[in-house]
């Protein structure tokens, strides 16, 4: 079964940037896989960031970006600011109606 | 304003069910797919469910193919599932959301199911 693959951790400096990636355990990540990612801090409900690659949610600032990075999918922070600090998810459609997460990247500003 | 609500949660004991609700306003719920993603303690999100505008497509992930349904009533707006068969490893918090271009565009506040004797 293809596990899609997130760093556990990360950390940046706050004004700093950070890329983070979303893999596959075997393969490589393209447009095909509608990649999305979404950010959630303790106790709230998941915020939608990035759909289809790169098309930011309404309301997402324009420092949260998409794109696809060599064999995988990335979200790209820029000037990170202290509320930056949560949990980040992407998740990735398989095809057949079957879509799969990410463990999560576990993000600090510091 | 678009929302998603949620409903259902309980606590149940382990071979119960349940069902859970989301009702939807502010956009075209017909026109729109939508999910359910559910999230142990402490754990990550993991999809659950998918259907399609008119309900006649339904997706499981493998973990609770057989045991959930999903289903929708597109005159209430309003997206379900019928939760058969829990176990302890069903334990979450269960949100439905909005697909769009195969990713999901809005999220609930989340619905908690606990199952346990």
């Amino acid at each position: 079964q293809t596990v899609v693959t997130q760093e556990p951790s990360f950390s940046v400096s706050p004004g700093g940037t950070v890329t983070l990636t979303c893999g596959l355990s075997s393969g490589s990540v393209s447009t095909s896989y509608y990649p999305s990612w979404y950010q959630q801090s303790p106790g709230q409900a998941p915020r939608t960031l990035i759909y289809s690659t790169n098309t930011r949610s309404s309301g997402v600032p324009d420092r949260f970006s998409g794109s696809i990075l060599g064999n995988k999918a990335a979200l790209t922070i820029t000037g990170a600011q202290a509320d930056d600090e949560s949990d980040y998810y992407c998740v990735l459609y398989m095809g057949s109606g079957i879509w799969v997460f990410g463990g999560g990247t576990k993000l600090t500003v510091l | 304003e678009v929302q998603l609500v949620e409903s259902g949660g309980d606590l149940v004991q382990p071979g119960g069910s349940l069902r859970l609700s989301c009702a939807a306003s502010g956009f075209t719920f017909s026109t729109y797919w939508m999910h359910w993603v559910r999230q142990a303690p402490g754990k990550g999100l993991v999809w659950v469910s998918r259907i399609n505008s008119d309900a006649r497509s339904t997706n499981y992930a493998d973990s609770v193919k057989g045991r959930f349904t999903i289903s929708r009533d597109n005159a209430k707006n309003t997206l379900y599932l019928q939760m058969n068969s829990l176990r302890a490893e069903d334990t979450a918090v269960y949100y439905c959301a909005r697909d769009t271009a195969y990713g999901m565009s809005v999220w609930g506040q989340g619905t908690t199911v606990t199952v346990s004797s």
